[in-house]
């Protein structure tokens, strides 16, 4: 089992739905990364969180430490919004190590 | 513009061939990071560096060598390259400390994608 899950692994939406993407991990963790990966290949971070709730834009954030259990929300999603999102965990104790998920596939249609 | 440049963007060699990829960063960011993308298995972390002269493995740093000798910079080296490691390879960079701002995570280069024949 993978230390870190994504799910789903794909997801098809209408321009204009609300999205959530769901990332679960199995060990401590001192930070949770949210990453965008463009069609092109580039990847961009989007959020770098340890609690609670960042918001970005349309782009929402959360993480419950306990539950150890993030989730990515896109409100009034767009088909520039289309792209594979990627989760990563930073173990506890660890400064720069990263555990990545396989990622989640986004195709916003008009 | 503050980026991380990585060269070159695509590379094709021969098996055994001693190659380097390039990673500069000018954002003084303390923290560099080597990985690798393949279908299936997603990113995975080769090497890290905290700061200059140290640098720590990844989960799969087998056949890879790195070094911090100055802030700027930390290239990846591949002394003996092999069919297995034809993939994706990004570097990234990321400061100290928790992140204020929302988008202050991980500076991501734009990839080289490296083919061992």
């Amino acid at each position: 089992k993978n230390e870190v899950e994504q799910s789903p692994q794909n997801l098809t939406a209408q321009e204009g739905e609300f999205i959530t993407i769901n990332c679960s991990y199995s060990v401590g963790i001192s930070a949770l990364h949210w990453l965008q990966q463009h069609p092109g290949g580039g990847i961009v971070s989007l959020f770098m969180l340890s609690s609670g709730k960042k918001k970005h834009g349309r782009l929402i954030a959360t993480i419950n430490i306990q539950e150890k259990h993030s989730s990515l929300h896109i409100t009034a999603s767009h088909p520039r919004d289309s792209a594979v999102y990627i989760c990563a965990v930073r173990p506890t104790g660890t400064a720069s190590k990263l555990t990545f998920g396989t990622g989640t596939r986004l195709q916003v249609t008009l | 513009e503050a980026q991380v440049t990585q060269n070159p963007r695509y590379l094709i060699t021969v098996t055994g061939k001693k190659l380097t990829v390039t990673c500069s960063q000018n954002m003084n960011h303390e923290y560099m990071s080597w990985y690798r993308q393949d279908p299936g298995l997603g990113l995975r972390q080769i090497y890290y560096s905290m700061n200059v002269e140290v640098t720590d493995k990844g989960d799969v740093p087998e056949g890879y060598k790195v070094s911090r000798k100055e802030k700027r910079n930390f290239p990846l080296i591949l002394e003996s390259p092999s069919p297995n490691q034809t993939s994706l390879y990004f570097c990234a960079s990321r400061p100290r400390g928790q992140a204020i701002l929302p988008q202050w995570g991980y500076t991501f280069g734009s990839g080289t994608r490296l083919t061992v024949v």
